[in-house]
């Protein structure tokens, strides 16, 4: 089975802007979670989608929004990009009915 | 916030030497999970142990878990080279029907040849 894919896996944008980043998850998972990864912050939870619908949100300001399609590919787009949000983005799949995730490579926001 | 600290933050060691890693939380969990990044990207699963567990293996990996002191360790045997990366511990997974893990700030593996 192919792994999780994320494109882009580079992206550099500027304050104000916005971004769409994508993710495939392993065929048949229907689970599509999203995680921030800083070195300040560490990895934190943005949200997670099973079956189109959002089941799972984290502590992120309304700017990070996310949606899942019928096939289970998932987006997440950050709106009025600021210089914080220079981050790696990961997703991650499972069946939805497991505990354990499978992460895809990230994309990397650089935000300038 | 994070639920799991890590200790040590950094760890090097020589080829061959074990390694041993300690993550604690604060809340009763399900379950705790070990992941291992390198260098900054994606996070590979190593191991699942659940709460009713005391000690896991997996190859070369051993994880133990103690509840009443709400701390987990990974230890890792005969490391080699390739065992360079960071290590998170991650509590939470499939919780009221919707996942989300919980990460540690991880421990910064080097092994050296």
């Amino acid at each position: 089975k192919a792994g999780v894919t994320q494109t882009p896996r580079y992206l550099i944008k500027t304050r104000g802007q916005q971004v769409t980043l994508s993710c495939s998850p392993i065929s048949g998972h229907r689970s599509v979670s999203w995680y921030q990864q800083t070195p300040g912050q560490g990895l934190q939870f943005l949200f997670e989608y099973f079956s189109e619908t959002q089941r799972n949100k984290g502590n992120f300001p309304g700017r990070f929004s996310g949606r899942q399609f019928s096939n289970s590919r998932s987006e997440m787009n950050v709106s009025t990009l600021e210089l914080g949000d220079s981050a790696l983005y990961l997703c991650a799949s499972s069946s939805g009915l497991q505990e354990t995730q499978y992460f895809g490579p990230g994309t990397r926001l650089l935000v300038l | 916030s994070q639920q799991g600290e890590e200790d040590p933050q950094a760890l090097s060691i020589q080829e061959g030497e074990n390694a041993t890693m300690n993550c604690s939380y604060k809340t009763s969990i399900n379950n705790l999970q070990w992941y291992r990044q390198n260098s900054g990207r994606g996070l590979v699963h190593l191991i699942l142990i659940r709460s009713n567990e005391r000690e896991k293996h997996s190859g070369r990996l051993r994880v133990t878990l103690d509840t009443s002191k709400k701390s987990s360790s990974l230890l890792i045997t005969a490391s080699r080279a390739a065992d360079t990366a960071s290590y998170f511990c991650a509590t939470g997974g499939l919780i009221q029907g919707a996942q989300k893990l919980v990460f540690g700030q991880g421990t910064r593996l080097t092994i050296n040849p």
